[in-house]
């Protein structure tokens, strides 16, 4: 997967526990991503990080945080889980000196998080 | 609301015909598109990407086409092959950095 590794890949847990999943990259890429799946919806984006420390939220960031602190690692930790939180959680990391060639950022996605919370 | 929005959950082609998969979107500031292919239990990978100051990008068996008077774009595969059968998803950027996915449609190309 392109230096790009999840974990961990399944997970049941039970509403109102914490849970942390982790995407650690080889690539050396500034920009990183946490999106979700869910049927219907597509991937929505809930955090980015374009460096170390610095992050931002995306589409659907409410009961999620995220931090950067080193360039490989980029962890999403659910607070409190809850059942509306099961899906599938990829990670994607993408550079500013790789653009397709329409320009825009080709992200490389992890082969994804499967979270399930009972 | 949904930016980006593919209409057709599921397509179901004959081997060797064409596929194609389409896209809406109601930003008038995107102005990058991609498709990505996912296969189950694996991470979505890109496919090919459209400019808008294009309307047509091929690569291979694929070609995008874009309608910005529409704002409508699809995707051609042709001839379609049994181990095109994946989702497929469209994304669209207006910076470059951020995509916004549709809710992808699932290709099945039958022998």
């Amino acid at each position: 997967d392109a230096g790009i590794t999840q974990s961990p890949r399944h997970k049941v847990t039970e509403t109102g526990t914490p849970v942390t999943l982790r995407c650690h990259q080889t690539e050396n890429h500034r920009y990183m991503y946490w999106y979700r799946q869910d049927p219907g919806h597509g991937l929505r984006l809930i955090h980015y990080s374009y460096g170390v420390k610095d992050t931002d939220k995306g589409e659907v960031s409410d009961g999620y945080s995220v931090s950067r602190s080193k360039t490989e690692d980029f962890l999403l930790t659910l607070e409190s889980a809850t059942s509306s939180q099961t899906s599938v959680y990829f990670c994607a990391i993408a550079d500013l000196l790789y653009r397709g060639e329409s320009g825009a950022n080709v992200l490389t996605f992890g082969a994804g998080s499967r979270l399930t919370v009972l | 609301d949904q930016q980006v929005k593919q209409n057709s959950p599921s397509l179901s082609v004959q081997e060797g015909r064409i596929s194609i998969l389409n896209c809406d979107y109601t930003n008038s500031m995107f102005d990058y598109f991609l498709w990505y292919k996912k296969y189950p239990a694996e991470g979505p990978t890109f496919l090919i990407s459209i400019s808008s100051i294009k309307d047509k990008n091929e690569d291979g068996r694929f070609t995008v086409f874009l309608n910005k008077s529409a704002k409508h774009l699809s995707l051609h595969i042709v001839p379609s092959q049994p181990g095109d059968s994946a989702v497929y998803f469209c994304a669209a950027t207006d910076a470059g950095n951020m995509l916004t996915f549709g809710g992808g449609t699932r290709l099945m190309v039958k022998p």
